[in-house]
């Protein structure tokens, strides 16, 4: 089975620009869950969707938001960049996601740089 | 709140020698506990999960964890460190009811030849 993936691998934006990042789940899975990685914050969650519907957000400003397709595949755009959104950002999937012990099963991440 | 505190920032060890990963949780539910490694430039793998089964959990890569609620502890231990574990470790709770886990700040191990 074919784990998450992610698109782009890199990007570089500059600031004021906007950007999407794109997420596809394993098969099967209907929960798709996003998260930043910066060196000084850490891993932060920013959003979870399931059945096209946003269920969980994390605490980032309105200029991050996303969305999920029928298929399960997400897309989260930030608008606005700025130096500080420069991260690796993480999609994660998992079956339903539910109770908590689901296992979530992360891509290999997109590296954003805002310069 | 769910929150988890990974008490080293930095682990050496020499190779062949036991591997100690620290990690305390705050819960106030009976907690999911997670045990992600992250290579450098790749996503998180989950090495183990604990969720209210057997109090000591098998991961892959013959690491393990054992869950001690008088302590609040869930440290992941290896008995004999290979080269290929330089990584970065993260102990992760959930959020109880939801998918949004709560991650550590983070270990890093360096095993030595």
């Amino acid at each position: 089975k074919a784990g998450v993936t992610q698109t782009p691998r890199y990007l570089i934006k500059t600031r004021g620009q906007q950007v999407t990042l794109s997420c596809s789940p394993i098969s099967g899975h209907r929960s798709v869950s996003w998260y930043q990685q910066t060196p000084g914050q850490g891993l932060q969650f920013l959003f979870e969707y399931f059945s096209e519907t946003q269920r969980n957000k994390g605490n980032f400003p309105g200029r991050f938001s996303g969305r999920q397709f029928s298929n399960s595949r997400s897309e989260m755009n930030v608008s606005t960049l700025e130096l500080g959104d420069s991260a690796l950002y993480l999609c994660a999937s998992s079956l339903a996601g539910t109770s908590g012990t689901d296992t979530q099963y992360f891509g290999p991440g997109t590296r954003l740089t805002v310069l | 709140a769910q929150s988890v505190t990974q008490l080293d920032s930095h682990v050496s060890v020499s190779e062949g020698t036991p591997v100690l990963l620290r990690c305390n949780y705050s819960s106030s539910y009976s907690p999911s506990l997670f045990w992600y490694v992250q290579h450098p430039n790749k996503g998180l793998q989950l090495l183990l999960k604990y969720t209210s089964a057997a109090t000591l959990v098998k991961g892959i890569n013959g690491f393990e964890a054992e869950f001690k609620k008088s302590e609040t502890s869930f440290h992941l231990t290896k008995p004999s460190a290979h080269m290929s574990d330089a990584a970065e470790y993260f102990c992760v709770v959930s959020d109880p009811g939801t998918d949004k886990l709560i991650f550590g700040t983070g270990t890093r191990l360096q095993v030595f030849p």
